[in-house]
């Protein structure tokens, strides 16, 4: 069964960038299985900040921008702030109707 | 405003049935198809079912083929998911999401504040 991949973890400091990445452990991620990715804090439901690889949702700041890198899909944030310390979580499409959520990735900015 | 909420959450015994609901407004529900996705205390997201706008394609994650039943009723704009033979690993909070338009764009625009299954053995 295939499983979708994410860092567990990354770290940013303030201002900085960072590139989060989505993959696959059989095979490449290309927009054919159209990569969105969504933001959580604790306690609170997933937010959408991309979706079809590289569209931004509506009110996501322009410091968020997804692309394909390689044999993934990444969210690369510009320029992080304090607020972006979150859960991010990539999801593909497999296609016959199955999508598969990453395992998420924690954020901190410090 | 467009509003997903979920209902029919709470504690039930291993092997037992629940029911979730989920109300929408604020748009033409009959348009959209839906997602289940749920999410394990302290665990990332896992999709769990799909139905199509008309209800008549629904598809399921392994985890809960054959335990779980998505289902709707576009005259009370309202989605549900059915759960039989739950298990301690189904405990999670339990998103309802709707897919987005037009079609075939293949990501959740608007997401339910969630309701919280446990259950126990």
């Amino acid at each position: 069964q295939t499983v979708v991949t994410q860092e567990p973890s990354f770290s940013v400091s303030p201002g900085g960038t960072v590139t989060l990445t989505c993959g696959l452990t059989s095979g490449s991620v290309s927009t054919t299985y159209c990569p969105s990715w969504y933001q959580q804090t604790p306690g609170q439901p997933p937010r959408t900040l991309i979706y079809s690889t590289s569209t931004r949702s509506s009110g996501v700041p322009d410091r968020f921008s997804g692309s394909i890198l390689g044999n993934k899909a990444a969210l690369t944030i510009t320029g992080a702030q304090a607020e972006d310390e979150s859960d991010y979580y990539c999801v593909l499409y497999m296609g016959r109707g199955i999508w598969v959520f990453g395992g998420g990735t924690k954020l901190t900015v410090l | 405003q467009v509003q997903l909420v979920e209902s029919g959450g709470g504690v039930v015994q291993t092997g037992r049935s629940l029911r979730l609901s989920c109300a929408a407004s604020g748009f033409i529900f009959s348009n959209y198809a839906f997602h289940w996705v749920r999410q394990a205390p302290g665990k990332g997201l896992e999709w769990v079912a799909f139905i199509s706008n008309d209800g008549n394609n629904k598809y399921y994650a392994e985890s809960v083929k054959g335990r779980f039943t998505i289902s709707r009723d576009n005259s009370k704009n309202t989605l549900f998911l059915e759960m039989d033979s739950l298990r301690p690993e189904d405990t999670a909070v339990y998103y309802c999401a709707r897919r987005a338009l037009p079609s075939p764009t293949q990501y959740m625009d608007v997401w339910g504040k969630g309701t919280t299954v446990t259950v126990s053995s």
